[in-house]
């Protein structure tokens, strides 16, 4: 089983500044990764696809990078509705996610 | 829009059963893979399985296999999610999702029904 751990668990953040979180995979993914954000109560919400593609609607403040193990979700400058929870999802081998980033306002 | 509806959720005993339905709309149903997703309360999201779109291809996380059956029926737009032996450890919000084979994410999700096991 791949294993994919999102770091730092917890990040606090003020509106304009920008995020970066981080997720790695326990063996090559290749470009196979994907991220969704999460806020409560709610369904996920695609965001990234193939590592660096933006789904359909998503504003371009959000961007993918990496391959193989290390992967990056940066958010250019935070909106109050980027405040959320953050999951990166592996394809190549089964299907998993990791534990999920909360990003939370400072 | 996509819309993806499900039900069946609920209160059940250990080792009971329960079938949840998801309702799809606004698609070509039969074109897309669909699958399962939990989440635990106060958890992280957890695949459960997934089914081809014409049902001939199905897969499960190991710790749903022999227990848990994914099935579609295309007429009606609709997948379910029949869950026999249920354990504490199932305990979840389970969302349906269409599958994206591309790139293997799921980029609609329904709301989500939740299974509670518990006696």
């Amino acid at each position: 089983e791949i294993v994919l751990t999102q770091s730092p668990a917890t990040l606090s953040l003020s509106p304009g500044e920008r995020a970066t979180l981080s997720c790695r995979a326990s063996q090559s993914v290749s470009s196979s990764l994907v991220w969704y954000q999460q806020k409560p109560g709610q369904a996920p919400r695609l965001l990234i696809y193939d590592a660096s593609n933006r789904a359909a609607g998503i504003p371009d403040r959000f961007s993918g990078s990496g391959s193989g193990t290390d992967f990056t979700l940066t958010i250019s400058s935070l909106e109050p509705e980027d405040f959320a929870v953050y999951y990166c999802q592996q394809r190549n081998n089964w299907y998993t996610f990791g534990q999920g980033t909360k990003l939370e306002i400072k | 829009e996509v819309q993806l509806v499900e039900s069946g959720g609920g209160l059940v005993q250990p080792g009971g059963s329960l079938r949840l339905s998801c309702a799809a709309s606004k698609f070509t149903f039969s074109n897309y893979w669909m699958g399962w997703v939990r989440q635990a309360p106060g958890k992280g999201l957890e695949w459960v399985a997934n089914i081809k779109h014409d049902g001939s291809e199905k897969y499960y996380v190991d710790s749903v296999k022999g227990r848990f059956t994914i099935s579609r029926d295309n007429p009606k737009s609709s997948v379910y999610l029949q869950m026999n032996s249920l354990r504490d450890g199932d305990t979840a919000v389970y969302y349906c999702a269409r599958w994206i084979v591309a790139h293997g994410g799921f980029d609609y999700w329904g709301q989500g029904t939740l299974v509670t096991v518990s006696s």
